[in-house]
């Protein structure tokens, strides 16, 4: 299986801060990436797909990049609607897995 | 309203089996692509099974191969996860996923989730 690598696991951060989460593949996914945002107890919610394509309705303050194994998932102003787990998935092979997660918290 | 409704959750002793049912609503059911989703207490996302829009074709985590089965009834417009020989490290919220089938599996659309604890 594709082992997915999340960084940081958390990180605190403020309002209007811009951050910047981490994923990388085992081996080559081409762009075959996805991110969810998820917040507690609830379901995840899908943000990006194919690394850089926004799908609809989510707020052009996400941006994602990379391609190959290293790929970035970035909020360019963090928003108090923000905070949440957020989880990159490949969809490259059969066999699907999401990396572990980063908790992005209030400073 | 775009909706997945997942139950049949609940308390089962190991070994024992339960069945999960997804009911959806709000969009063409029979052409997206199912998923099982699976969260332990705690933990990160971990996918569980697919099932293509017509049936035909379904993959698993090599964890439950053998033991889940995951089928489909279009004209119900419901998915279901069959358990079987189930253990305590398959204690976790079960979400059913839609994905479109346009492309690479993504899972577009979720469940709320429903519980499934595995203890003596």
């Amino acid at each position: 299986d594709i082992q997915m690598t999340q960084s940081p696991s958390s990180l605190s951060a403020s309002v209007g801060d811009r951050v910047t989460i981490t994923c990388r593949a085992s081996q080559s996914i081409a762009n075959y990436l996805n991110w969810y945002q998820q917040k507690p107890g609830k379901a995840p919610k899908f943000l990006i797909y194919a690394a850089s394509s926004l799908q609809s309705g989510v707020p052009s303050r996400f941006s994602g990049s990379g391609s190959g194994t290293d790929f970035t998932l970035t909020i360019s102003s963090l928003q108090p609607e923000d905070f949440a787990t957020y989880y990159c998935q490949q969809s490259y092979s059969l066999s699907l897995t999401f990396g572990g997660g980063t908790k992005v918290e209030m400073k | 309203e775009v909706q997945l409704v997942e139950s049949g959750g609940g308390l089962v002793q190991p070994g024992g089996s339960l069945r999960l049912s997804c009911a959806a609503s709000g969009f063409t059911f029979s052409s997206y692509w199912m998923h099982w989703v699976r969260q332990g207490p705690g933990k990160g996302l971990v996918w569980v099974s697919r099932i293509k829009n017509d049936g035909s074709s379904t993959s698993y985590e090599d964890s439950v191969k053998g033991r889940f089965t995951i089928s489909r009834d279009n004209a119900k417009n419901t998915v279901y996860l069959q358990m079987n020989s189930l253990r305590a490290d398959d204690t976790a919220v079960y979400y059913c996923a839609g994905d479109p089938g346009r492309g690479p599996d993504v899972f577009d659309i979720w469940g709320q989730g429903t519980v499934v604890t595995v203890s003596s």
